[in-house]
């Protein structure tokens, strides 16, 4: 039973245009959400998260917007660039909003900037 | 600043054995995570362990046990190796309370 969702294995975009991904949830516990990326033969690295009190978060190049009623947020990326390419996995936890709990990962979407 | 660093970064075992994965905090961290990353899924969270003891637990057998020591550095073991075993193990650590967790570049553990 997936709680969190990533229904593209993969997406392509063009350097300098907008990349969005999108994740879903089922568990309505989840008060804390992640997004991670991830390079082949790394481990993941963190790139930015959002509280289930907010529904929005701005980093840089790097905004993740949660939509709490329909259980849904996405990642954009603004403008791409090539080395963006990578996995990009959403994670949810529970119970306190911090990473003193265990994190449920998406399968990823693979994203692919193409020059 | 180190990192999160794992031991070894490759491992080939056969069915039955037994295996012992090694995990070192990022300095400053104080809880340590382990995640088994299956090929073409999400890494799936095993346990994780705050002041030596085991904090909470994900869906995985007995089999599967783990450490903490008193420097905060960690090991995962898993008995009576299968097949379905062979998969990429993350250590993720963190600080308790903290807002992210930070991963090794994990061990690619193969069965055969």
């Amino acid at each position: 039973d997936q709680q969190v969702k990533q229904n593209s294995p993969s997406l392509s975009v063009q350097e300098g245009r907008i990349s969005i991904l999108n994740c879903d949830y089922t568990n309505s516990m989840f008060d804390y959400f992640l997004w991670y990326k991830k390079y082949p033969a790394e481990g993941p690295t963190f790139l930015i998260s959002i509280s289930s009190i907010k529904d929005k978060n701005e980093d840089g190049r790097f905004t993740v917007f949660l939509n709490k009623s329909a259980k849904h947020l996405s990642l954009h990326i603004v403008p791409s660039q090539p080395g963006d390419s990578a996995v990009y996995f959403c994670a949810a936890s529970a119970g306190g909003g911090g990473s003193n709990y265990k994190l449920t990962f998406g399968k990823g979407t693979l994203l692919t900037v193409n020059p | 600043d180190a990192g999160v660093t794992q031991s070894p970064t490759h491992l080939i075992k056969t069915r039955g054995q037994q295996v012992t994965l090694r995990c070192s905090p990022k300095s400053g961290h104080d809880t340590v995570s382990w995640y088994q990353q299956a090929l073409g899924q999400g890494p799936q969270f095993i346990f994780q362990y705050y002041e030596e003891e085991e904090r909470q637990r994900g869906n995985f057998p007995d089999r599967f046990s783990g450490h903490q020591f008193p420097n905060y550095s960690s090991e995962l073991n898993v008995n009576a190796l299968l097949l379905g075993d062979s998969a990429l193990y993350l250590c993720a650590s963190s600080l308790d309370r903290g807002l992210s967790q930070h991963f090794g570049d994990g061990t690619r553990l193969s069965i055969l």
